[in-house]
């Protein structure tokens, strides 16, 4: 399955949007974009997902690049509960989309 | 509906010993999963069951055996564990519907001294 490149983390204030950034150059058309969000000491919850449309969910919107090799993930007002590692992953439903590779992800921090 | 349930929450173990993770899912879900977590590190998978009777290998499956009990139930084995195994260890489980969303439980925390 492919790789993704996000940041190592970033910094917003409460009440802000948030742009969370991911490069996913190597995708491949039967690819979905996934992201999850990982709360500290808790296991990683699903947040969007999406193909090649832009989404939107009671949690967050998915803006997904013309070319599928880069999306951004967008928190329209961060609070401080949304303080977590976010994780950008593909998942080739092809194949079953079981080995998705989680990297290090982007952890981001919410200043009150 | 309880989602992905794990036990135990916490365990220590010596170097040799051998202990079993137990997952169990609700959602009636084909599909389970079990990854670790180092500190400061992302998910590796271990092992998968895509459905009820099929294990496979996932990145990092020296060391550990599982068995798809049933399609609840899915559990990870350390047979003679080492301190390279101490980890957060996560159970997830997933269908085949559209997204493939994983769903994860609350984590096993094992120390091997």
């Amino acid at each position: 399955d492919a790789k993704t490149t996000q940041p190592n983390s970033m910094e917003s204030n409460e009440e802000e949007p948030v742009h969370l950034p991911c490069n996913h150059s190597t995708i491949s058309g039967t690819d979905y974009i996934h992201w999850y969000r990982q709360l500290p000491s808790q296991g990683p919850e699903y947040v969007i997902h999406g193909l090649t449309s832009n989404v939107n969910n009671r949690m967050a919107s998915l803006a997904i690049a013309e070319d599928r090799k880069s999306s951004t993930l967008i928190l329209h007002r961060a609070t401080l509960r949304d303080a977590a590692v976010y994780y950008c992953i593909l998942r080739d439903l092809n194949t079953g989309g079981f080995k998705t590779i989680f990297g290090a992800g982007t952890r981001l921090f919410v200043k009150a | 509906n309880a989602g992905v349930t794990q036990t135990p929450k916490f365990q220590v173990l010596k170097t040799g010993q051998s202990m079993t993770l137990q997952c169990a899912q609700d959602m009636n879900h084909n599909s389970m999963y079990w990854y670790r977590q180092d500190p400061g590190m992302g998910l590796r998978l271990i092992y998968y069951s895509a459905s009820e009777g099929t294990t496979d290998k996932g990145e990092v499956p020296n060391g550990y055996n599982v068995s798809r009990l049933n399609k609840r139930e899915f559990s990870l084995r350390l047979e003679s564990a080492a301190p390279s195994q101490t980890s957060v260890y996560f159970c997830a489980s997933s269908d085949q519907g559209q997204g493939y969303e994983q769903y994860f439980g609350p984590g096993t925390r094992l120390t091997v001294t």
